[in-house]
């Protein structure tokens, strides 16, 4: 099934601990994104790639780093997390890079930073 | 610069009764629009996008959509609503990049 898969779901943990969402696609798609959902501001780009080792600054980077090393996988890495980033975080992909493209989206990860 | 405005946070309804969620946009430039559905505690899925061509666009579970460049709305419709259709919807639009601004969601709930 084509799907794009994050882990994990849900996340609890403490400010300034480093952690790492992971988000993989089996489409072979080029493009891949995250965004950040927030209730009335609906869903900013965090970064994306548009294909491996390329990556730039979406809407919201500030605090976050991502890398593409493998076509499949787009990691979220929070360096150091502060309750500002509680939020709901989707990763997406897309066959070509070109506005014509729908995305395909994940579950979600609801993380909490305390 | 573009951007989307989806006029109504919320909008209740009863089942069986038609529906419209509004969204207006703007944008120098020719766009692409898209509406994405998100049921609770699931991530978004298509339900329709308007490339170029007719301007009336139908989607899955019976949505449609009407561009009007005039206007700058892609209003999104369905004649009958049912229970399951509860959900959030997302208005959002794209140009030649790779950029895709989202609305702020119109949260859709039907009662019977």
């Amino acid at each position: 099934e084509a799907q794009v898969t994050q882990n994990p779901r849900y996340l609890i943990t403490v400010t300034g601990k480093k952690l790492t969402v992971t988000c993989s696609q089996n489409m072979n798609h080029e493009y891949m994104s995250w965004y950040r959902q927030d209730p009335g501001l609906g869903l900013r780009q965090i970064y994306y790639s548009m294909n491996v080792e390329v990556t730039d600054k979406g809407d919201v980077p500030e605090g976050y780093k991502v890398s593409r090393k493998e076509k499949r996988n787009f990691p979220l890495i929070l360096e150091s997390p502060s309750p500002n980033q509680t939020s709901l975080y989707f990763c997406a992909s897309r066959l070509e890079t070109g506005g014509g493209y729908g995305y395909t989206f994940g579950s979600g990860t609801r993380l909490t930073v305390v | 610069a573009q951007s989307v405005t989806q006029l109504d946070s919320q909008v209740p309804v009863f089942e069986e009764a038609p529906v419209e969620l509004r969204c207006n946009y703007s944008s120098s430039v020719s766009v692409y629009l898209f509406w994405y559905v998100q049921y609770p505690n699931q991530g978004l899925q298509l339900l329709l996008k308007y490339l170029s061509g007719s301007t009336l666009v139908k989607g899955i579970n019976g949505f449609e959509a009407e561009f009007n460049k005039s206007q700058t709305s892609f209003h999104l419709r369905k004649p009958s609503v049912h229970i399951s259709d509860t959900a959030e919807y997302f208005c959002a639009v794209s140009d030649n990049t790779d950029k895709l601004i989202f609305g702020t969601g119109t949260r859709l709930q039907v009662f019977p």
